[in-house]
């Protein structure tokens, strides 16, 4: 079984500050981990993915995470925001089950960025 | 271009007027999965099919029915809609062959039913 966690519905910070998105997941074999992207009135994009290389991922927008499995987390972070980056972001787990990789969703953080 | 293309994008009905809500991928990919998104509650499956003639449910399929005659459609089939179906409501595919692929999605755009 796998599941998502996802620290904080909503995360409010100010342009130029840095974004932390807290992920923690759980799964019974080494998962890949996905963070997703929602623009509003858009449908989800995939901002970075973890498939057991690096453990430090760069993805779209200056985006990264960095895959922890001993704290079993897979934070989002970003120097600097931008007001452009205000967007629900979604975390996600896929786990080998079967030979099937059906991902898990986390519920969604809201961030919002102050000018 | 590589897309998951889902018809209408918005749509007004009433109570118990069935309706269906289309899928189409264009990237030849095994898995297709329908989701309802609603406030506070993220992303819930409804349906999925790791191929053709092939489907299951779900963590919330009831008042839902799904079809997989061709790889590349997979439509959402609300028989009675009820104004508890009034949400967001989006389709993914994915690749599904073992090793060759990481379970990463492909979204459409979303279509925002609303049941009155």
């Amino acid at each position: 079984a796998q599941s998502v966690t996802q620290l904080g519905s909503h995360v409010s910070v100010s342009e130029g500050a840095l974004v932390l998105l807290r992920c923690n997941y759980s799964s019974s074999v080494p998962p890949y981990l996905f963070w997703y992207v929602q623009y509003p009135n858009q449908g989800l994009q995939l901002l970075l993915k973890y498939t057991s290389a690096a453990t430090l991922v760069k993805g779209i927008n200056g985006f990264e995470a960095e895959f922890k499995k001993s704290e079993t987390s897979f934070h989002l972070t970003k120097p600097s925001a931008h007001m452009s980056d205000a967007a629900e972001y979604f975390c996600a787990v896929s786990a080998a089950s079967g030979g099937s990789y059906i991902p898990t969703f986390g519920r969604g953080t809201s961030l919002i960025v102050h000018p | 271009e590589a897309q998951v293309t889902q018809n209408p994008r918005y749509l007004i009905t009433v109570t118990g007027k069935k309706l269906t809500v289309t899928c189409s991928q264009n990237m030849n990919h095994e898995y297709m999965s329908w989701y309802r998104q609603d406030p506070g509650l993220g992303l819930r499956q409804i349906y999925y099919s790791m191929n053709v003639e092939v489907t299951d449910k779900g963590d919330v399929p009831e008042g839902y029915k799904v079809s997989r005659k061709e790889k590349r459609n997979f439509p959402l089939i609300l028989e009675s809609p009820s104004p508890n179906q009034t949400s967001l409501y989006f389709c993914a595919s994915s690749f599904f062959a073992v090793g060759a692929q990481t379970g990463e999605l492909f979204f459409g755009e979303g279509s925002r039913l609303t049941v009155l």
